[in-house]
């Protein structure tokens, strides 16, 4: 079955903890990005990868790290969570970098940092 | 700033009416245009997809493309109290290496028994 997964599905932490969410998928897909969900702001792109070992920058990057060493997957590091980055997090990917692609969905991380 | 804007809504609807959703966006050279579907505390799964102007049917869902007016709408037929959840519009940037999506806050949509 072609699928994103995401974990953890929940977690709750401390301010400063670091954690990894991990994200991959099964498609070979070439692109791949992140994205945290806040209520009254919608879905905001953290960081993106257009293949292995190209990684960029989206719109909020502030205190989040990315990897790409393999194309199925690309983990979401926090290396010193705080409280505004308690959120709904998802990771998504698509065939490839052009607009056109349909985008595919994880099922979701639910952060907590206390 | 490109934009994609939705009326929040709820948008409440009986069981059986048809709900028109619609979504304006400001990049007037976007090329796709996409609705998903959001339940709440669960991932955005896509509906339709739509790419150049006029109608696109799929079951009892209608997605409508105007580039002139640079509008976007979804009519859903028959509708259901499973297609109560949040519809999201989402349209394709046009420029740069990153054609990332530019997402409306979505539109809530209550379907009443």
């Amino acid at each position: 079955e072609a699928q994103v997964t995401q974990n953890p599905r929940y977690l709750i932490t401390v301010t400063g903890k670091k954690l990894t969410v991990t994200c991959s998928q099964n498609m070979n897909h070439e692109y791949m990005s992140w994205y945290r969900q806040d209520p009254g702001l919608g879905l905001r792109q953290i960081y993106y990868s257009m293949n292995v070992e190209v990684t960029d920058k989206g719109d909020v990057p502030e205190g989040y790290k990315v990897s790409r060493k393999e194309k199925r997957n690309f983990p979401l590091i926090l290396e010193s969570p705080s409280p505004n980055q308690t959120s709904l997090y998802f990771c998504a990917s698509r065939r490839s970098s052009g607009g056109s692609d349909t985008q595919y969905f994880g099922p979701g991380t639910r952060l907590t940092v206390l | 700033q490109k934009e994609v804007e939705q009326n929040s809504g709820p948008l409440s609807v009986p069981e059986g009416a048809i709900a028109s959703l619609n979504c304006t966006y400001s990049d007037r050279g976007s090329q796709s245009f996409f609705w998903y579907r959001q339940y709440s505390g669960k991932s955005p799964e896509l509906i339709m997809s739509i790419y150049s102007n006029g109608d696109k049917e799929d079951g009892r869902f209608t997605a409508q493309l105007n580039k002139a007016s640079q509008y976007v709408s979804l009519l859903i037929r028959d509708s259901q109290p499973s297609d109560s959840a949040t519809y999201l519009c989402a349209v394709s940037e046009n420029a740069g290496n990153n054609r990332k999506l530019i997402w409306g806050l979505g539109t809530s949509l209550a379907v009443n028994p």
